[in-house]
C-alpha cells in the first residue's frame, strides 16, 4: 500500500505570503492519479488539483501544483484569508484512495 | 449542475448498523463511480470504499472488510453504504464523492454518531 506523507502538520502564514505544501509518496506513483483538496470544519473537501498540476474547474490560479519523482507540492502563491485550510493529498491506486495526513495552513 | 445529497444525520447505539444514501442528480449515473470518505472529530480524511454504479462492483478499505456494503439503484440514481458492527470510533462525518481518480464532486456529508 501506498503511504502519503505530508510531513508538516501545521504552517503558520499571513495573507499575501506564499504557502508550499509537500506530499512524499511511499514508492513511484503516477502523476496522473495525485490530487489536492481543501478542507474547511463543517464542509465538504474541494478539489483543487489533480493529475498533480491541473487545476480544477474555478479553482483560482494562485493555486499550482508540480511534482518531481515521488514528491507532490501544492504552492499558494499569495494566501487570501479564505485559504486558511487543511490541505490534503491523496493518490488513486487499485480501486482505492490512499490520503496524507493533511497540512494545517493557519495564519500567524 | 451536479450534485451529490446524502441522507441526515444519524444517531446509532454501539453494536448497531447505518445505511446512508447518496442521491446524484446533473449527470448520468452509471457514468462516473461513487467514493465514500470518512473524517472522525479532529482527524483527516479515511477512505471507506468506492462502487461502481453501473454493474455495482465495489471494492472496500480493508480496515471496513466484512463490516461494509455498498450497493447502488440506478431506477433512483443512489448509493448506499451500510457499516455494521458500529463502535464509538464510527463516530464521524461520511461523505460520498465522485470520481475514480478524484473526487470532483462531494456530498455534503452525514454525520453518524455512535453512543450508547
Amino acid at each position: 500500500e501506498i503511504v502519503l506523507t505530508q510531513s508538516l502538520g501545521t504552517l503558520s502564514l499571513s495573507p499575501g505570503e506564499r504557502a508550499t505544501l509537500s506530499c512524499r509518496a511511499s514508492q513511484s506513483i503516477t502523476s496522473t492519479y495525485l490530487a489536492w483538496y481543501q478542507k474547511k470544519p463543517g464542509q465538504a473537501p474541494r478539489l483543487l488539483i489533480h493529475g498533480a498540476s491541473r487545476r480544477a474547474t474555478g479553482i483560482p490560479d494562485r493555486f499550482s501544483g508540480s511534482a518531481s519523482g515521488t514528491d507532490f507540492t501544492l504552492t499558494i502563491s499569495r494566501l487570501e484569508p479564505e485559504d486558511f485550510a487543511v490541505y490534503y493529498c491523496q493518490q488513486y491506486g487499485s480501486s482505492a484512495w490512499t490520503f496524507g495526513q493533511g497540512t494545517k495552513v493557519e495564519i500567524k | 449542475q451536479v450534485q451529490l445529497v446524502q441522507s441526515g444525520a444519524e444517531v446509532k447505539k454501539p453494536g448497531a448498523s447505518v445505511k446512508l444514501s447518496c442521491k446524484s442528480s446533473g449527470y448520468t449515473f452509471t457514468s462516473a463511480y461513487i467514493h465514500w470518505v470518512r473524517q472522525a472529530p479532529g482527524q483527516g480524511l479515511e477512505w471507506v470504499g468506492i462502487i461502481n454504479p453501473s454493474g455495482g462492483s465495489t471494492n472496500y478499505a480493508q480496515k471496513f472488510q466484512g463490516r461494509v456494503t455498498m450497493t447502488s439503484d440506478t431506477s433512483t440514481s443512489t448509493v448506499y453504504m451500510e457499516l455494521s458492527s458500529l463502535g464509538s470510533e464510527d463516530t464521524a462525518v461520511y461523505y460520498c464523492a465522485r470520481g475514480l481518480f478524484f473526487g470532483d464532486y462531494w456530498g455534503q456529508g452525514t454525520l453518524v454518531t455512535v453512543s450508547s
